[in-house]
């Protein structure tokens, strides 16, 4: 079956620790985003990639870092410079490509993984 | 700023009744709506959604409106159903921005 794949759904990690989160997707997606999901707070652009070998910050970027060696992949990884980190993390994927005035159509979610720092 | 705003945290709507779900936003540029539900612990799920040429779509039980002038879209579902309780998210993209996300409105279906 086609779809996104997030793992691990969760994750707990010591302060100071980094952490990267993974996420597969066979859906021949040229784009891929992670965002962030907090209680009461909608979601939250990280980063996204358009390309392989190319990706953007997104609106709360700090303390995150990404690649996209492959198109399949959109791995997220999660320093110990990000200053609140406990959150329910998303990745997605879009058919479609952005760009100003144009709309990517529906973006494909995971399933999630939620990361706890003790 | 936040540019795709839902007041209503929560909703609570009597089974087979109609529930309607409010998004307001503010920039004007946007022309690109959409609805998803997201069940707990798992990943958003796209409904529908609507093009600004249009005010209103249509899929089944789901129907969304938009009024642009008012810069005001919602959701309404009929009949409403026990596996409709949800958080419903809208997003807005146009312009320069790519998709903006309302902060969820938690949708609880009574028997």
């Amino acid at each position: 079956d086609g779809g996104i794949t997030q793992s691990p759904k969760y994750l707990f990690r010591k302060e100071g620790q980094n952490v990267t989160l993974s996420c597969e997707q066979n859906l021949n997606h040229d784009a891929m985003y992670w965002y962030r999901q907090d209680p009461g707070q909608g979601l939250r652009l990280i980063y996204y990639s358009q390309i392989v070998n190319d990706f953007q910050k997104g609106d709360i970027a700090e303390g995150y870092s990404v690649s996209r060696e492959k198109k399949e992949s959109f791995p997220l990884t999660v320093t110990s410079a990000q200053k609140n980190p406990t959150a329910f993390y998303l990745c997605a994927s879009s058919l479609h490509r952005w760009a100003p005035g144009t709309n990517t159509g529906e973006l494909f979610f995971g399933e999630g993984s939620r990361l706890t720092v003790l | 700023d936040q540019q795709v705003k839902q007041n209503s945290p929560s909703l609570s709507v009597q089974e087979g009744r109609i529930s309607i779900l409010n998004c307001d936003y503010t920039n004007s540029m946007f022309d690109y709506f959409l609805w998803y539900k997201k069940y707990p612990a798992e990943g958003p799920t796209f409904l529908i959604s609507i093009s600004s040429i249009k005010d209103k779509n249509e899929d089944g039980r789901f129907t969304v409106f938009l009024n642009k002038s008012a810069k005001h879209l919602s959701l309404h579902i009929v009949p409403s159903q026990p596996g409709d309780s949800a958080v419903y998210f809208c997003a807005a993209s146009g312009g320069a921005q790519k998709l903006v996300f309302g902060q969820g409105t938690r949708l609880t279906i009574n028997p």
